[in-house]
């Protein structure tokens, strides 16, 4: 089954950029993956889903500012004009050998 | 527009079977699988298993002797038990849509604590 590994941590200032990424195991660099997002106490929210090729599709009433890319066995979420309710962490998620995989999840700090 | 609710104890004591109910409101239900998903406090998600419309079922290896899901196609329904619970199962539990290789539809969450 894939294994999915994401950083920690990341931070940008308000208004800014920030790109997470999320890295696929071995021999699953083809793999479609989906981005979540959970804010403080609260149930995750389902992103977009992000094809090895670099498309996405966004869910329902997620803004354009978030979008995602591709290369190789990394998948990327971009944040474009960082908003202080950003500040979340944010999970990778896909499915192999039956199973649904989530990343371990990278906490974003707006400063 | 999807909607998912779901209820059931929420404080249980060691050995006791968790019992958790899921609702799908304003999607096609028979479509998609339906996932069990938890998240013990301040760590990350795991998945626990998954069902359809058929009772056709997938399952977390590392849970499947302890689960049992089922499905109510009348009432747009599945259900979840987990059985023999330590405190390890403490977690909240999140009933969610699978949509081919994602999870594309979230519930609010049930906080599930076992202590004795």
């Amino acid at each position: 089954q894939p294994v999915l590994t994401q950083s920690p941590s990341a931070s940008a200032s308000l208004g800014a950029s920030v790109k997470l990424t999320c890295t696929l195991s071995s021999g699953h660099s083809s793999y479609t993956i989906a981005w979540h997002q959970q804010q403080p106490e609260k149930g995750p929210r389902y992103l977009m889903k992000l094809n090895s090729d670099g498309s996405h599709t966004n869910g329902d009433g997620v803004p354009d500012r978030f979008s995602g890319s591709s290369s190789g066995a990394e998948r990327y979420l971009i944040i474009s004009s960082l908003q202080s309710d950003d500040e979340a962490d944010y999970y990778c998620q896909t499915w192999g050998s039956g199973i649904f995989v989530f990343g371990p999840g990278t906490k974003v700090t707006v400063l | 527009q999807v909607q998912v609710q779901q209820w059931g104890a929420g404080l249980l004591k060691p050995s006791e079977t968790l019992s958790l109910t899921c609702a799908v409101y304003g999607g096609s239900f028979n479509k998609y699988y339906w996932s069990w998903i938890r998240q013990p406090p301040g760590k990350g998600l795991e998945w626990i298993g998954e069902i359809n419309h058929s009772g056709n079922t997938n399952h977390n290896p590392s849970l499947k002797n302890r689960v049992t899901m089922s499905v109510e196609t009348s009432k747009s329904q599945v259900s979840l038990k987990l059985t023999s619970l330590t405190a390890a199962d403490t977690a909240v539990y999140y009933c969610a849509r699978g949509s081919s290789t994602v999870v594309d539809y979230w519930g609010q969450g049930t906080l599930v604590t076992v202590s004795s």
